[in-house]
């Protein structure tokens, strides 16, 4: 049973440009979570997903971010108009419900902006 | 403070020695979790404990949970180069969930 998934591992945008993380959850797993982590922080929940729906997207920054979890295929997390401030690691987790318990994370997308 | 803060928060010791890490936390909760964290790679999840368990243990991990106090000690015995990582508190909080983590504290293990 393969674990989450995420490419690509690491991603060099420019300013502007747009950035595409994508996450394959655990199998058998439906829901799925996006945070983010920034240099020497924890990590900060941004969105909550399950097939088709979006939960809880409380902690994503209003503008130029998304996320979509199609019912075929990996969630995606989209950032147009790439800033500098966007730079970190980001994280996604699945699990097989939303009863609070154990989240699987995957490796990760490091995003450089130039 | 934010949910989820862990003390201290950085911590180096010899092979060999035991590491105990602390987390404290704000609201209610129905578990806590700890997860670790090796340099730049992504978090492993290393055990829960829920609300009305006081301890547990997994291999060389003890976690204990004193919700009077909300906090939750992580100890690692006779530890390892290995457990060199950052070392996290999690707790769901919200119909969904989601995860809110504490700063991490940094466990340097010298050989």
């Amino acid at each position: 049973n393969a674990g989450v998934m995420q490419n690509p591992r690491h991603l060099v945008r420019r300013r502007g440009q747009e950035a595409r993380l994508r996450c394959s959850p655990m199998k058998g797993h439906s829901h799925v979570y996006w945070y983010r982590q920034l240099p020497e922080e924890g990590l900060k929940f941004m969105v909550y997903l399950q097939k088709e729906n979006i939960i809880d997207e409380s902690g994503m920054p209003k503008e130029r971010f998304s996320a979509e979890f199609p019912k075929e295929g990996p969630s995606i997390l989209r950032i147009q108009q790439v800033v500098r401030g966007d730079s970190a690691a980001y994280f996604c987790a699945s699990s097989p419900g939303s009863s609070q318990e154990t989240q699987y994370f995957g490796p990760g997308t490091r995003l450089l902006v130039l | 403070s934010q949910q989820g803060e862990e003390d201290p928060q950085a911590l180096s010791i010899q092979e060999g020695e035991n590491a105990t890490m602390n987390c404290s936390y704000k609201t209610s909760i129905n578990n806590l979790q700890w997860y670790r964290q090796n340099s730049g790679r992504g978090l492993v999840h290393l055990i829960l404990i829920r609300s009305n368990e006081r301890e547990k243990h997994s291999g060389r991990l003890r976690v204990t949970l004193d919700t009077s106090k909300k906090s939750s000690s992580l100890l690692i015995t006779a530890s390892r180069a290995a457990d060199t990582a950052s070392y996290f508190c999690a707790t769901p909080t919200g119909a969904n969930s989601k995860l809110t983590f504490g700063k991490g504290i940094t466990l340097s293990v010298r050989p």
